[in-house]
């Protein structure tokens, strides 16, 4: 099993440019987020989804966008970055029971600089 | 708002020292408070978790301690190693389907 990957490893972007931030998984998880962590902030999550089709908004959502289509992939959409995405992202899946998230499995990161 | 208070922000300990890291949550609706350990360059992974219907937790050399009426939780490693050297996040889990960090605390273990 890959577990959670991760593409792009290393992103350089101009302030103002859209791109796509892709997870995938092979665990057969229900439940994958996208986290930010940034110095001295630890992880905050931007989106989540609880299964295929059905998404929710996190700590901060604002200038992202998630679908999940299928179980496997979670993409992660910048719309238009900005200097204050600059961070690194990871991507997770994660065994649930009822609304408890247990054990999260994540992804090696993806390094963002918006220029 | 912060509902994971984690502290200190980072810790330096001699090998065989037991560090101690602290977190307090504030909502009593949590019910699952895991700790994750995160080496440079990598994403973290879970090292250990306590449900609140227990005070202990031990795993090897890491053990939870739990209070609930507190509402505080902390790590505790110990005869610690080198290669304990990692960034030690907690979170917190309950009602909402989301995962709650703290902001992490940078132990160093030196020789």
């Amino acid at each position: 099993n890959a577990g959670v990957t991760q593409t792009p490893k290393f992103q350089v972007l101009k302030t103002g440019q859209s791109m796509t931030l892709q997870c995938a998984q092979d665990m057969n998880h229900e439940y994958m987020s996208w986290y930010r962590q940034d110095p001295g902030m630890g992880l905050r999550l931007i989106h989540y989804s609880v299964g295929a089709g059905i998404t929710d908004q996190g700590e901060v959502p604002n200038g992202y966008n998630v679908s999940r289509s299928t179980t496997e992939d979670f993409p992660l959409r910048l719309l238009s970055a900005a200097p204050s995405q600059t961070s690194v992202y990871f991507c997770a899946s994660s065994v649930t029971g009822g609304t408890l998230v247990f054990e999260q499995f994540f992804g090696p990161g993806t390094r963002l600089t918006v220029l | 708002q912060q509902q994971v208070k984690q502290s200190p922000q980072s810790l330096i300990v001699q090998k065989g020292g037991i560090p101690i890291i602290n977190c307090a949550y504030e909502n009593t609706a949590f019910d699952y408070f895991p700790w994750y350990q995160q080496f440079p360059g990598k994403g973290p992974a879970l090292l250990i978790a306590i449900r609140p219907d227990v005070s202990e937790k031990k795993e090897g050399r890491f053990t939870i301690s739990f209070n609930k009426s507190a509402k505080q939780f902390s790590l505790h490693i110990m005869d610690s190693q080198p290669g304990d050297s990692a960034t030690y996040f907690c979170a917190v889990t309950g009602t909402a389907s989301k995962l709650t960090f703290g902001t992490g605390t940078r132990l160093q273990v030196t020789l």
